[in-house]
């Protein structure tokens, strides 16, 4: 059963902060990882995906990948209120069984 | 505008009634999925498709039906829904026809079984 773990929360964080949000996954064979955020009583929406080792950036957003520790995390620079919202980790295996396994999420709520 | 509809967002219904959710998307992806949220279990899978007339299950598949005829459509059908099955469903499609990457997903439909 291949697993995605990530701290249930609640994180928090005040406004202007920097927000961490980690997650390990169990699958060594993993190709391709993925942030969703979500508001409460709303979808999942993608923010940010990665698919190489190192730290990919967009805007505020920065992913990280570390395949040999097999933890990915995404940071959130000058957090503000709006992203206070529960955020998903998921991981695409890869092989013969590529599917989308997602974590159960961490909370962030930015204190204003 | 770009989107993946469910209908109902909101459906009470009894103990085996069968029901049928609807999803349908207007972006002419391959790959289509129903996801159920629980809390403190996290979104799971019940099945995916990744063309016409081709559907696999998820990781949670027991007690649903799926069907998929038209590449924009796919619905969920629960033959005789038991309590077990409230939850929040969410249908999502994605451009990527492996695995489901980088997925659209619909607005929800909250689901309760008395």
């Amino acid at each position: 059963q291949k697993e995605v773990e990530q701290n249930s929360g609640p994180l928090s964080v005040p406004e202007g902060a920097i927000a961490s949000l980690n997650c390990t996954y169990s699958d060594r064979g993993s190709q391709s990882f993925f942030w969703y955020r979500q508001y409460s009583g709303k979808s999942p929406e993608l923010i940010m995906f990665i698919y190489s080792n190192g730290d990919k950036e967009d805007g505020r957003f920065t992913a990280q990948l570390n395949k040999a520790s097999q933890y990915v995390s995404l940071l959130i620079r000058d957090s503000q209120p709006s992203d206070s919202a529960t955020y998903l980790c998921a991981v695409n295996s890869g092989g013969s069984n590529y599917k989308l396994t997602f974590g159960k999420g961490t909370l962030l709520t930015v204190n204003p | 505008e770009a989107q993946v509809t469910q209908n109902p967002r909101y459906l009470i219904t009894v103990t085996g009634k069968k029901l049928t959710v609807t999803c349908s998307q207007n972006m002419n992806h391959e790959y289509m999925s129903w996801y159920r949220q629980d809390p403190g279990l996290g979104l799971r899978q019940i099945y995916y498709s990744m063309n016409v007339e081709v559907t696999d299950k998820g990781d949670v598949p027991e007690g649903y039906k799926v069907s998929r005829k038209e590449k924009r459509n796919f619905p969920l059908i629960l033959e005789s829904p038991s309590p077990n099955q409230t939850s929040l469903y969410f249908c999502a499609s994605s451009p990527w026809p492996i695995g489901g990457e980088k997925l659209f997903f619909g607005s929800g439909t909250q689901l309760s079984v008395l």
